[in-house]
């Protein structure tokens, strides 16, 4: 079964320091994972996505996230956090097979404060 | 053009009312999809269209009727809802349901709807 764990449900960090959103998957599969941003009442934007052909992803705004099999998960940093990324992050995996083509499992979501 | 729109924006509905969303795109995707989500909670799938057809139905209410009349184009019927139907409903779109594919979907801004 394929599933997505996000380890912090709230995390807080003053604008200009490191942030680290941690996410955890299971995948029988060679995963397909994405990072959606959610800001307060919009939907959601794709920060990046993992393809096989490289476990460091760098996405937009400064984001990226690297794949660790041996560790299964797919965290999410950025150096330097700006006001303007305070939001909702949801860590997303796709499932696959013929009945589940095209279905996401989200994770519970992270809110990121970031405090001046 | 890489948006899927949205309307109206905030839907104010009584139980008895029938109304429509509206999800437009014109990416050239081929599939659709609807997702309801609550406050502070991961987006819910409900419905996936594939080359305007019905694709999956998560087993949601009648009450909610989803239509596809084009490739650019979703609508999503509502009649005799209850007041936890109130939801931020989303759209999305990807190209196809191509497994092998990382087919990221985009995201609508959604409608805010609220059963009174």
């Amino acid at each position: 079964a394929q599933s997505v764990t996000q380890l912090d449900s709230h995390v807080s960090v003053s604008e200009g320091t490191p942030v680290l959103l941690r996410c955890n998957y299971s995948s029988s599969y060679s995963p397909s994972l994405f990072w959606y941003v959610q800001h307060p009442n919009k939907g959601l934007q794709l920060l990046l996505k993992y393809t096989s052909a490289a476990t460091l992803v760098k996405g937009i705004n400064g984001f990226e996230a690297e794949f660790k099999k041996s560790e299964t998960s797919f965290h999410l940093t950025k150096p330097s956090a700006h006001m303007s990324d305070a939001a909702e992050y949801f860590c997303v995996v796709r499932l696959h097979g013929s009945s589940n083509t095209g279905k996401l499992i989200f994770g519970q979501g992270t809110t990121l404060q970031v405090k001046p | 053009d890489t948006e899927v729109t949205q309307t109206p924006k905030h839907l104010v509905m009584g139980m008895t009312n029938k109304k429509s969303l509206k999800c437009e795109q014109h990416m050239g995707h081929r599939a659709m999809y609807w997702y309801k989500q609550k406050a502070k909670k991961p987006p819910e799938l409900m419905f996936v269209y594939s080359y305007e057809k019905l694709s999956i139905n998560e087993s949601v209410p009648s009450r909610f009727s989803p239509e596809c009349p084009n490739s650019s184009l979703l609508n999503l019927h509502l009649h005799a809802l209850q007041p936890e139907d109130s939801a931020l409903y989303l759209c999305a779109s990807s190209q196809d349901l191509e497994r092998g594919g990382l087919n990221e979907q985009f995201f609508g801004p959604g409608t805010r709807l609220t059963v009174l």
